[in-house]
């Protein structure tokens, strides 16, 4: 049972353009959603996360929009360079029991900034 | 500090042999995960240990994988006999079980099983 589906599977932008990926998920125990940034030959990592107080969440030119009632989260990525072209990762996380370690992934996203 | 290390970063094997990939969490984190990424699956959550001590296997595939962590700064994955099946990126990550929400990944071991 996938929890967590993510898209597009692929994306590709122009430089300066706006990349957004949506998620949704089914667990209604999920308070923890994160975004994992990947490179090629690298391992994961955290690029942004929020929790379900709030509707949104900016760092910098990436923003998380949450949305409870839908059970749907996105991420969008303003003013695309180059340099952000790598796979992106949705996953959520719950607060007791195996949901309190346990992330469960999206199948990720690969986004290709063109200059 | 340094992050978590995983050797080998490449291993090529043939069916049938044994696989031991090694992983080095960061000092001070006492959680730690293996996952498995394919293409097919995604990332795929194999075992879960806190203080050392395995939590949640359920995500083994099967009997010929098994992992250990002796201590809080040494983990391993085996994989006997291994099969073409098991080639994939295999990630190490760690996390401070208290006051922590961010796993930390490692660059993963790439197994090619021929």
């Amino acid at each position: 049972q996938q929890q967590v589906k993510q898209s597009p599977q692929s994306l590709i932008v122009q430089k300066g353009g706006i990349s957004i990926i949506n998620c949704a998920y089914e667990n209604t125990a999920f308070d923890y959603f994160p975004w994992y940034q990947q490179f090629p030959g690298k391992g994961p990592a955290l690029l942004i996360a929020i929790r379900p107080d709030v509707s949104e969440k900016k760092e910098g030119r990436f923003t998380i929009s949450f949305n409870k009632s839908a059970k749907q989260f996105s991420l969008h990525i303003m003013d695309s360079q180059p340099g952000d072209s790598a796979t992106y990762f949705c996953a959520a996380r719950g607060s007791s029991g195996a949901g309190s370690y346990q992330l469960t992934f999206g199948k990720g996203t690969k986004l290709s900034v063109i200059p | 500090d340094a992050g978590v290390i995983q050797s080998p970063r490449h291993e090529v094997t043939e069916m049938g042999q044994e696989v031991t990939l090694r992983c080095k969490p960061i000092s001070g984190h006492n959680s730690l995960f293996w996952y498995r990424q394919t293409m097919m699956r995604g990332l795929e959550l194999l075992i879960y240990f806190n203080n050392n001590v395995p939590i949640d296997d359920s995500g083994m595939p099967e009997d010929r994988f098994s992992a250990k962590m002796p201590n809080a700064s040494f983990s391993t994955l085996k994989i006997q006999p291994s099969e073409p099946r098991d080639s994939a990126v295999y990630f190490c990550a760690s996390r401070r079980t208290s006051g922590g929400d961010e796993q930390f990944f490692g660059p993963g071991t790439r197994l090619t099983v021929l």
